[in-house]
């Protein structure tokens, strides 16, 4: 069985500072897609970042990275300076032999001035 | 890039009503619609995987009577909460995946906030 683990109910981070939000995942299938999705107060899921189990090279987009550590089977995401549009609600998700998403319990992300 | 419309995002209904609820990609042809619900401070739970012209499969516990999916084209799917209860207050969110390279990647709706009196 698959399971996404989030480990931080709530992070606070200065504005321009960096902020890691953790990721640990667990799952059989050799072959499996990460994901981090932020949801802002108003609900809609938007889509950050994919990392694919194979990828040799931790994606990054703009100023969101994932920290893929296969090992430990782990899925960091950085977000360099912050801002405060960044506070949201975050998740981690991944998906392994099928389509489904497995969504971890979120972290919620205050950026204050 | 990858829009996903879903459409009301708010409704308020009573009891014993039937809602629909409608979901389109708009730029692209979705290959898969999904469909979840969320309850408040908690996660997003998978209700049901949904393929045009074909019936949608249900994840475990989800009365598949009481949400009707349909997804009559590549680019919409509906959700019809029938005969709905204040129980099934929540937000619903829909997604979409697009194939090709992107294959795997869900791009979501706005959500629906249902509440029914």
């Amino acid at each position: 069985a698959q399971k996404i683990t989030q480990t931080q109910p709530g992070m606070f981070v200065q504005e321009k500072e960096a902020v890691t939000l953790d990721c640990t995942y667990d799952t059989s299938d050799p072959s499996y897609g990460l994901f981090w999705y932020k949801q802002p107060s108003s609900g809609e899921m938007i889509f950050l970042i994919y990392q694919g189990s194979y990828d040799q090279q931790n994606a990054t987009e703009g100023r969101y990275s994932l920290n893929f550590q296969k090992a430990r089977k782990s899925a960091n995401l950085v977000i360099s300076a912050s801002q405060l549009g960044d506070s949201a609600m975050y998740f981690c998700a991944m998906s392994g032999n099928t389509d489904k998403l497995i969504f971890g319990t979120g972290t919620r992300l205050q950026v204050f001035p | 890039g990858a829009v996903v419309s879903q459409h009301p995002s708010w409704v308020i209904c009573k009891s014993g009503t039937s809602v629909k609820i409608e979901c389109r990609s708009l730029d692209f042809q979705a290959t898969t619609m999904f469909w979840y619900r969320q309850f408040p401070k908690q996660s997003l739970m998978l209700m049901a995987t949904s393929n045009e012209g074909s019936k949608a499969t249900y994840e475990q516990g989800v009365e598949k009577d009481k949400f009707l999916i349909n997804h009559a084209s590549l680019t919409l799917s509906t959700l019809t909460v029938t005969s709905a209860h204040p129980e099934d207050s929540s937000f619903y969110i829909c997604s979409a995946t697009r194939g090709g390279r992107a294959k795997n990647i869900q791009y979501f709706g706005a959500g629906t906030r249902l509440s029914v009196l």
